[in-house]
């Protein structure tokens, strides 16, 4: 079974740019979400999808965005982006079946805004 | 508000026993995961606890107090290749992480 996959693996944008980023989950799963990771402060939560509906949401100002396909595959969009959205950005996928759900990460997308 | 602690490093030898301590304060509970995140690499599940008691996983163990909003991992006969870093996570409505503790495995 396919594991996830996140394009592109790496991004190199100015500040004011705007970015989208793809994840695709392995196959069965209809959760998506999505993770920012900086040194200083870890996994924080930006948003999670199932079967094309945004479910959660984190503290993230409304430059973040996302979407889930019915396919579920899953895009997030920064827009405006500034210095501090240098991170690298998670998608984790799971089933959406409450319980033991432990989620899939994908490798990331490291994204750098000069 | 919603808390997740961990202490951000540690050291512990090859074929010794670490336990890595894990305290939250979160509005619900459905769940405490613990991963693993080696440098430059994405996490990978390692354990889930729902209930209180502990969960064996081969070298890995993890135990959970709900009472207490505690959990602790165990890592036993420690390998160089468990340097890494080990993520506590709670579930309520969503995932939230701690911010990882650090292992760093001396020879």
């Amino acid at each position: 079974k396919a594991g996830v996959t996140q394009t592109p693996r790496y991004l190199i944008k100015t500040r004011g740019q705007q970015v989208t980023l793809s994840c695709s989950p392995i196959s069965g799963h209809r959760s998506v979400s999505w993770y920012q990771q900086t040194p200083g402060q870890g996994l924080q939560f930006l948003f999670e999808y199932f079967s094309e509906t945004q479910r959660n949401k984190g503290n993230f100002p409304g430059r973040f965005s996302g979407r889930q396909f019915s396919n579920s595959r899953s895009e997030m969009n920064v827009s405006t982006l500034e210095l501090g959205d240098s991170a690298l950005y998670l998608c984790a996928s799971s089933t959406g079946v409450p319980g033991r759900n432990e989620q899939f990460f994908g490798p990331g997308t490291r994204l750098t805004v000069l | 508000g919603q808390n997740i602690d961990q202490p951000t490093e540690m050291t512990a030898t090859e074929g010794a026993i670490v336990q890595i301590n894990c305290t939250y304060q979160t509005s619900g509970f459905n769940g405490l995961f613990w991963y693993q995140q080696h440098a430059g690499e994405a996490p990978t599940f390692l354990s889930y606890n729902v209930l209180d008691g502990l969960e064996e996983k081969g070298r890995f163990s993890s135990f959970l107090s709900r009472s207490k909003g505690y959990s602790y991992l165990l890592l036993k006969e420690l390998q160089m290749k468990d340097s890494a870093s080990y993520l506590c996570a709670v579930r309520d409505d969503k995932i939230i992480f701690g911010k990882g503790t650090r292992l760093h495995i001396l020879p």
